[in-house]
């Protein structure tokens, strides 16, 4: 099965700044790279995901970034807010399950 | 765009007891739903797969007859945690994909789960 390994575990930032989460899995056959943000007692809600044969994909304040050789994808958030606090959790897709392997969830924190 | 539904969003039960959580695709048929178990400020893990018309196939360390999943149509499936301990006491969460493939993911609204 697929193996995650997700850093930081603890991101504290400050308003406006910019924030970087790096996720690495070990399927090489996977191809379908998701970041997810979950608030507390809430379900994952998908902010940006990539697919195999793109390397970089941008979406206003949010990109993504993959390394297919290295097996790694990072998320980048810029000009960072208050209400990006939550938990990010990276969900490369199994192939072989065909299920969503997570990482094991950045706890971000903007002050104000 | 697709949605799933979870029922309920809360249950608490006694030990011993039997909870049933449902989850629903509303606009799409969904040949495979997945379960997921999420403790207190840890990740979710994939507890299971379901199929629909044939047996759902569990992760190592789920028990299959404690965790009882049915996949009975292309728009429900159940799970049903069995016999309850405190210890079984989390969050439980369902995710989707549409039929023919692709790569979307939706998931459901969740179920805590509380034992006592």
């Amino acid at each position: 099965g697929e193996n995650v390994e997700q850093h930081p575990s603890t991101l504290s930032v400050q308003e406006g700044d910019s924030a970087v989460i790096k996720c690495t899995y070990s399927d090489s056959a996977s191809n379908y790279f998701p970041w997810y943000k979950q608030e507390l007692g809430k379900r994952p809600q998908l902010i940006i995901d990539i697919r195999s044969n793109v390397g970089e994909k941008k979406d206003q304040r949010i990109a993504v970034t993959l390394n297919k050789t290295a097996k790694h994808f990072s998320l980048h958030i810029t000009e960072t807010q208050p209400e990006d606090s939550a938990v990010y959790f990276c969900a490369p897709r199994d192939t072989g399950r065909r299920a969503l392997t997570f990482g094991s969830g950045t706890r971000l924190q903007v002050q104000p | 765009g697709a949605v799933v539904s979870q029922h309920p969003s809360r249950v608490i039960c006694k030990s011993g007891t039997s909870v049933k959580i449902e989850c629903r695709s509303l606009d799409f048929q969904a040949t495979t739903m997945f379960w997921y178990r999420q403790f207190p400020k840890q990740s979710l893990m994939l507890m299971a797969t379901s199929n629909e018309g044939s047996k759902a196939t569990y992760e190592q360390g789920v028990e299959k007859d404690k965790f009882l999943i049915n996949h009975a149509s292309l728009t429900l499936s159940t799970l049903t945690v069995t016999s309850a301990h405190p210890e079984d006491s989390s969050f439980y969460i369902c995710s989707a994909r549409a039929s023919g493939g692709g790569y979307g993911y939706t998931f459901g609204s969740g179920t805590r789960l509380t034992v006592v």
